[in-house]
């Protein structure tokens, strides 16, 4: 399978736990977007990497969120200390940026309950 | 702040009609517009992409229209049918793509 992928799809925490999700883009994407959707809502942007470089960060992403992109490939989003309004679709997608901005493609999620 | 809004909130159609979901977006300046399907508890499939030069883009059965500078864009289903149930969403393409809140698409048999 060549899309996005997303692990775990789901994942149940106590509130005040540390979770880490993981995304692995298309291979020859260099951007990699990080979204979360809460029910009944559209995806919200979290924020965004160009290769290895986080460029943009959402005033959502507060300090108990970190996301990471080592080496332009693989990403992972950790949330310290979750909490229950922390529970929601992460949804992550990438794109290929080559002079104009291209289509984005969406991993299936990880769906975060924080009990 | 880009704001995206779509009507309706929810629709109800039997099998074989033709249908439209409205999109709106406050601010013009974008790179382009996309119109993406969502099933439940899944994530999201795109469906067709409208760069900002362009005015529609077609494929199969969609049709989707872009008006930039009235800030408006519309996805057409012709002939729907029950496996076209699912949540439809608009993006808007600056630096990041912004949603709106979807569109909840039921085709009944």
């Amino acid at each position: 399978d060549t899309g996005v992928s997303q692990d775990p799809r789901h994942k149940i925490t106590k509130r005040g736990q540390n979770v880490t999700f993981r995304c692995d883009p298309i291979s020859e994407h260099n951007r990699l977007y990080w979204y979360r959707q809460t029910l009944g809502q559209g995806p919200e942007f979290l924020t965004y990497f160009q290769n290895e470089a986080q460029l943009e960060k959402s005033r959502l992403l507060s300090d108990r969120f970190s996301a990471e992109r080592p080496k332009g490939s693989f990403s992972t989003l950790e949330i310290q200390r979750t909490e229950q309004g922390d529970s929601a679709m992460y949804l992550c997608a990438s794109s290929l940026e080559v002079g104009g901005v291209g289509k984005l493609f969406f991993g299936s999620g990880t769906q975060l309950s924080v009990l | 702040k880009q704001e995206v809004t779509q009507i309706p909130a929810a629709l109800s159609v039997p099998e074989g009609e033709n249908l439209v979901l409205n999109c709106s977006f406050t601010d013009s300046a974008i790179y382009n517009l996309q119109w993406f399907r969502q099933d439940p508890g899944k994530g999201l499939t795109s469906l067709l992409l409208i760069q900002s030069s362009q005015r529609e883009q077609t494929s199969g059965r969609l049709n989707a229209s872009l008006d930039k500078s009235s800030g408006r864009s519309t996805l057409y289903i012709a002939a729907s049918q029950p496996g076209d149930s699912a949540t439809y969403l608009c993006a808007v393409l600056y630096s990041t793509l912004t949603f709106g809140k979807g569109t909840m698409l039921l085709v009944s048999p």
